[in-house]
């Protein structure tokens, strides 16, 4: 599976778009762009995936670049229940392997 | 969304006993599960994926004989931490896909691990 790179941490003020990047650059044809977040002492939650083409759904939006080399994930108004680490993940099948992650803190 | 069950969602022990954990998947079944343990203020690192009616397929340097995975159905993985550790003391996840080959990947809870 291709590595991705993020931010260490990022902050964000309460009911603004909180926008986080990540790298994919060695990225395969077939490899889908993963997000999901985890609440501190909870297990990871699904937010959304994309392989091409930008998604969007009840949670956030994901922009994939046309060279699939980046994407960002976009909490359109983000809320304090955000705050959490965000993990970028890029995989084929099988496994999925987290990175550090950016850590989110949205500020009131 | 698919649910993913994890029991106990905290757990003490002494040194030298063994821990069971369960996962188990509510609302569908699971051929294949994943194992992951994090350690405070890092990421969850892949320990292990559970196959359905055979062996587990352990990630490098987890120890196989130690941490013991056990799926003998399509909606139950165990993992039992044997002789542990005050180094064992982790969060442990659960993870599992649904459909089977599907995309999406479902926690559960998480299971703190604490050994004195």
């Amino acid at each position: 599976d291709a590595k991705t790179t993020q931010p260490p941490s990022m902050d964000c003020a309460e009911g603004r778009a909180a926008n986080l990047p990540c790298n994919h650059s060695t990225i395969s044809g077939n490899e889908y762009v993963y997000w999901y977040r985890q609440i501190h002492s909870q297990g990871p939650q699904y937010i959304i995936h994309g392989l091409k083409n930008n998604e969007t759904n009840e949670m956030a939006s994901l922009i994939i670049t046309e060279d699939r080399k980046s994407s960002t994930l976009i909490l359109p108004h983000a809320t304090l229940r955000d705050t959490a680490v965000y993990y970028c993940i890029v995989r084929s099948y099988d496994k999925v392997i987290f990175g550090p992650g950016t850590s989110l803190s949205v500020i009131p | 969304g698919a649910v993913v069950s994890q029991h106990p969602s905290r757990v003490i022990c002494k040194s030298g006993t063994s821990v069971k954990i369960e996962c188990r998947s509510l609302d569908f079944q699971a051929t294949t599960m994943f194992w992951y343990r994090q350690f405070p203020k890092q990421s969850l690192m892949l320990m292990a994926t559970s196959n359905e009616g055979s062996k587990a397929t352990y990630e490098q340097g987890v120890e196989k004989d130690k941490f013991l995975i056990n799926h003998a159905s399509l909606t139950l993985s165990t993992l039992t931490v044997t002789s542990a550790h005050p180094e064992d003391s982790s969060f442990y996840i659960c993870s599992a896909r649904d459909p089977p080959n599907g995309e999406k990947l479902f926690f559960g809870s998480g299971t703190q691990l604490s050994v004195l």
